[in-house]
């Protein structure tokens, strides 16, 4: 089955720097690739994606770019502002499963002012 | 459209009793997901429905827990006897199984706490 990873587990930035999650996947027929924000004591929320067709998206200060060659996949936060502080789970579709996603574990970035 | 709609927000209840947590999906979403999530194992599935119909369960840890889908419009998920390594938070996720878009969209969780 799919088996996606994020790494870092933890990423601390300086306010107004960027910040950069990367994903790996493992099924090379995963075609979409959506990241989710969570933060603290709320729900999981579609932030931005991507499918397999296309290697970059932007919006506004975030974008996802996907190496599908390598299956990596990464979330680009620019200019950095503490209400970006949460827990960041990338995602990619498993096949056959229709819509079903296949989650990493997250990744904790820390805002600092 | 008022998202995906879950109940109660915060649960207690003592170990043994039998917990019902409730989803009401957006309308027209075909899809319904159960998660439970936790700070060990994150984001974990429990079971998938598609059209209303369970089609993958495997996530469920054991036969204390249960899930139905009556029709388009709710779901639950129960747990009898409830124990206390259950106590995390339970989302429900609904989506639309065509394009153009897949992405999930998550109720607000249940938090559970079994004492």
């Amino acid at each position: 089955g799919e088996n996606v990873e994020q790494h870092p587990s933890t990423l601390s930035v300086q306010e107004g720097d960027s910040a950069v999650i990367k994903c790996t996947y493992s099924d090379s027929a995963s075609n979409y690739f959506p990241w989710y924000k969570q933060e603290l004591g709320k729900r999981p929320q579609l932030i931005i994606d991507i499918r397999s067709n296309v290697g970059e998206k932007k919006d506004q200060r975030i974008a996802v770019t996907l190496n599908k060659t390598a299956k990596h996949f990464s979330l680009h936060i620019t200019e950095t502002q503490p209400e970006d502080s949460a827990v960041y789970f990338c995602a990619a579709s498993i096949q056959g499963g229709n819509n079903r996603l296949a989650f990493g574990k997250g990744n904790q970035v820390v805002v600092i002012p | 459209d008022a998202g995906v709609i879950q109940s109660p927000r915060h649960e207690v209840t003592e170990m043994g009793q039998e917990v019902t947590l409730r989803c009401k999906p957006i309308s027209g979403h075909n899809s319904l997901f159960w998660y439970r999530q936790t700070m060990m194992r994150g984001l974990e599935l429990l079971i998938y429905f598609n059209n209303n119909v369970p089609i993958d369960d495997s996530g469920m840890p054991e036969d204390r827990f249960s899930a139905k889908m009556p029709n388009a419009s709710f779901s639950t998920l129960k747990i009898q006897p409830s124990e206390p390594r259950d106590s995390a938070v339970y989302f429900c996720a609904s989506s639309l199984d065509s394009p153009p878009s897949y992405g999930y969209t998550f109720g607000s969780g249940t938090r559970l706490t079994v004492v």
